[in-house]
């Protein structure tokens, strides 16, 4: 079945260093979304990039959609302990009406 | 204010005693879902519905049962929990289930323990 992959599944990082998570689907995607998950908290959203090829940018976070629209990634410039969290992505099932989500990156953020 | 309202937040219950875990939404969504989060596993849903009556399976829906009834609630039921459905729950709605329209509002989350 479809299929959203998304990597590293950790990562801790000095507070200062960049991050990245990469997300992939194993389908073409009409748009994807990110969402972040605070510890003891609940998904939050963040974004959706619809276009191929499309850049989005929040303040030090960087969205990127891929030109197949099969992947996405979400960049973290000069990270701050307040980033501290899970960050998914997901993606609509192809003719369902599923939001097939990626099992999340986890950002641990050393001061 | 906009929000999406489960309760309990927190459950300790025994194998084979049937709960609810309700589900409001005060946003006149026409879709609701729910999923649960495992360490490792990410969010895997359960089930959803697109609107009053329509409900679907997600992708583990054994042990579950859910209802839709009215537009604003959609109760998730465990007829005979097992230790296995310990898990955190989250309820999720959003204004519709198509592109553009589907971006998810989350309630708090149902942390559940099954003994």
């Amino acid at each position: 079945g479809q299929q959203v992959m998304q990597i590293p599944q950790y990562q801790h990082v000095q507070e200062g260093e960049d991050f990245t998570t990469y997300c992939n689907s194993s389908t073409t995607l009409s748009n994807i979304q990110w969402y972040k998950q605070r510890p003891g908290g609940h998904p939050v959203f963040l974004i959706q990039l619809v276009k191929s090829g499309e850049v989005k940018k929040q303040k030090r976070l960087t969205f990127q959609f891929g030109e197949a629209k099969k992947n996405s990634s979400l960049h973290i410039t000069a990270t701050q302990t307040t980033d501290v969290g899970t960050y998914f992505c997901a993606g609509p099932g192809s003719n369902t009406g599923k939001l097939i989500f990626g099992q999340g990156t986890t950002l641990q953020v050393k001061p | 204010e906009a929000q999406v309202t489960q309760n309990p937040r927190y459950l300790i219950t025994v194998t084979g005693k049937k709960l609810t875990v309700t589900c409001s939404q005060n946003m006149n969504h026409e879709y609701m879902s729910w999923y649960r989060q495992d360490p490792g596993l990410g969010l895997r849903q359960i089930y959803y519905s697109m609107n009053v009556e329509v409900t679907d399976k997600g992708d583990v829906p054994e042990g579950y049962k859910v209802s839709r009834k009215e537009k604003r609630n959609f109760p998730l039921i465990l007829e005979s929990p097992s230790p296995n459905q310990t898990s955190l729950y989250f309820c999720a709605s959003s204004l519709f289930s198509g592109a553009g329209a589907n971006v998810l509002t989350f309630g708090a989350g149902s942390r559940l323990t099954v003994l």
